[in-house]
C-alpha cells in the first residue's frame, strides 16, 4: 500500500539558511508525488509535483525537490529561507493507476523561520 | 490553476443543527473532493466525486453526506452537528487526466466549531 512519511513534525531555520524538509514514500508502482504548502487559516497551495519526467523538480517560491528512487525519497529544499516561508508543508502521493487516483498525505512539517 | 470557493470560511454552531458547507469551482473540473483536517494533522479524504451524480465515500469514515447535481458544485451536509465534527474541511478539484494522474487544487477551507 502506498504511504508517505514526513520526518520531523517541526523544522526551525534561520532566515537565509538552507531549508530541507524530508519526505519518504512507499509505493508498489511508480509514484506521483506532490508538495503542498498551507499558510495559517488557508487551504493548500501546490508547490511542485513529480510526474516521472525530470527527477529534479522546480516549484514556486524558489523551492525544488529531487526524486530519488533508490532512497524512496522526495525531499523539499530551498537554498535560502525567507520569513514568508513559515508555514505547514505536506508531502503527498497519489495512489491508484486508473481514474480513481486519490491523494495520501503525510503528517505535515511546520517550518519556522527565525530572524 | 483552479478557482475554488468555500463558504462559510468560519462557522460556529450548536449541537444538533443541520449545516451545509458549500464548495464551488469555476474551471469545469470533473473530479471534486472533501478532506477533513484536524489541527496540526494530515488531511483525510472523506468524500469524492468523479462527475455529476457520482459520489463515493473516502478513506475516513464520516457522518456527513455530499451531492453532485452540477459539475461546479459539491456541497457537504451534516444533518445533526456534534462536537466531534469540529474540524477544518477542505474542498479540492481536479481535471480528469488519463491514467488518474491529475493534480488537485484546494479551496481555502471551512473551519467548523460545534459547541
Amino acid at each position: 500500500a502506498q504511504s508517505v512519511t514526513q520526518l520531523g513534525s517541526h523544522v526551525s531555520v534561520s532566515e537565509g539558511a538552507l531549508v530541507l524538509l524530508r519526505c519518504n514514500y512507499s509505493s508498489s508502482v511508480p509514484p506521483y508525488l506532490f508538495w503542498y504548502v498551507q499558510y495559517p487559516n488557508q487551504g493548500l497551495q501546490l508547490l511542485l509535483k513529480y510526474t516521472s519526467a525530470a527527477t529534479l523538480v522546480k516549484g514556486i517560491n524558489g523551492f525544488e525537490a529531487e526524486f530519488k528512487k533508490s532512497e524512496t525519497s522526495f525531499h523539499l529544499t530551498k537554498p535560502s529561507a525567507h520569513m514568508s516561508d513559515a508555514a505547514e508543508y505536506f508531502c503527498a502521493v497519489m495512489i491508484g493507476s486508473s481514474n480513481t487516483g486519490k491523494l495520501i498525505f503525510g503528517q505535515g512539517t511546520t517550518l519556522q523561520v527565525k530572524p | 490553476e483552479a478557482d475554488i470557493y468555500q463558504t462559510p470560511r468560519y462557522l460556529v454552531i450548536g449541537t444538533g443543527k443541520k449545516i451545509t458547507l458549500e464548495c464551488s469551482q469555476t474551471m469545469g473540473h470533473d473530479k471534486m473532493y472533501w478532506y477533513q483536517q484536524d489541527p496540526g494533522m494530515e488531511l483525510h479524504l472523506i468524500h469524492y466525486s468523479y462527475g455529476v451524480n457520482s459520489t463515493e465515500k473516502g478513506d475516513l469514515s464520516s457522518e456527513s453526506t455530499v451531492s453532485r447535481i452540477r459539475t461546479e458544485h459539491f456541497p457537504l451536509t451534516l444533518e445533526s452537528a456534534r462536537p466531534s465534527h469540529t474540524s477544518q474541511y477542505l474542498c479540492a478539484s481536479s481535471e480528469f487526466v488519463a491514467g488518474g494522474r491529475d493534480t488537485q487544487y484546494f479551496g481555502p477551507g471551512t473551519r467548523l466549531t460545534v459547541l
